[in-house]
C-alpha cells in the first residue's frame, strides 16, 4: 500500500488560514469515515489533532477542524499561530484492521 | 495523568532482532489498544500494528507480517515490540501510543525509541 498522498508543504500568514489535503482511494479515506490527523513538532512525538474526519480530542483548538469529501480528507487551521507550525500527517483507516499514514506536510508560518 | 515510557535507545546488527518495551500509567492499561508506529531518519509516520491490551488480539502491517510481534503483560501495564530479522531499512524511531479513538495512531504517545541497524 503507498501512503496517503500530501502536499509537501503549505504556508500562511498569522491570521491567515491554511488547508491540508490528503488522498486517497475508495479502499481508505473514501471508504470509511476513519480520518484521524497528527501535528509532530521537531523531535517530539506526534500528537492527535482530529479523529473520525472531524472530531476533536480534548484540549485541542477549536482553529483545527477537518472534513471529508470523496476520496479526500482536508484539515484546515483557522487563525494560524506560529505555534502551529509543524508537520501534519493524516491517517485512515484502509481495511482489514490496518491504517495508513500520509507522507506528511510541512506547515510554514511566514 | 497517562503516560507512555519507552525503553531506551539500541543499536543492533542486520539479522539481529529488538523488542522494545512501552510501560504506561494513569489509566486502566486493559482498557484501551496499543499501537506502534514508526518513522525512519527524515521521513514519515508508518503505522506498524495494533494490540488490544484487553485480549492480545493483533494487527499487523503487511509489509512486517512474519517480522513483528506485538505482546502485552498485562501484571506490569506494559507493552513490547518485537522485531526480527532487521535489516538497515528497519533503522528508525519507534512509537507506541494508547489508542483510546481507534485513529491509527493514539491520543497519548511515548518518547519514541530509536533502532538503529548497522553492520
Amino acid at each position: 500500500q503507498s501512503a496517503l498522498t500530501q502536499p509537501r508543504s503549505v504556508s500562511g500568514s498569522p491570521g491567515q488560514s491554511v488547508t491540508i489535503s490528503c488522498t486517497g482511494t475508495g479502499s481508505d479515506v473514501g471508504g470509511y469515515d476513519y480520518v484521524s490527523w497528527y501535528q509532530q513538532q521537531p523531535g517530539k512525538a506526534p500528537k492527535l489533532m482530529i479523529y473520525d474526519v472531524s472530531k476533536r480530542p480534548s484540549g485541542v483548538p477549536d482553529r483545527f477542524s477537518g472534513s471529508k469529501s470523496g476520496n479526500t480528507a482536508s484539515l484546515t487551521i483557522s487563525g494560524l499561530q506560529a505555534e502551529d507550525e509543524a508537520d501534519y500527517y493524516c491517517c485512515s483507516y484502509a481495511g482489514t484492521y490496518t491504517y495508513l499514514f500520509g507522507a506528511g506536510t510541512k506547515v510554514t508560518v511566514l | 495523568q497517562v503516560q507512555l515510557v519507552q525503553s531506551g535507545a539500541e543499536v543492533k546488527k542486520p539479522g539481529a532482532s529488538v523488542k522494545v518495551s512501552c510501560k504506561a500509567s494513569g489509566y486502566t492499561f486493559p482498557s484501551y489498544g496499543v499501537t506502534w508506529v514508526r518513522q525512519a531518519p527524515g521521513q514519515g509516520l508508518e503505522w506498524m500494528g495494533w494490540i488490544s491490551a484487553h485480549n492480545g488480539n493483533t494487527n499487523y502491517a503487511q509489509k512486517l507480517q512474519g517480522r513483528v510481534t506485538l505482546t502485552t503483560d498485562t501484571s506490569s501495564n506494559t507493552a513490547y515490540m518485537e522485531l526480527r530479522s532487521l535489516r538497515s531499512d528497519d533503522t528508525a524511531v519507534y512509537y507506541c501510543a494508547r489508542d483510546r479513538y481507534s485513529s491509527g495512531g493514539g491520543d497519548s504517545w511515548g518518547q519514541g525509541t530509536l533502532v538503529a541497524v548497522s553492520s
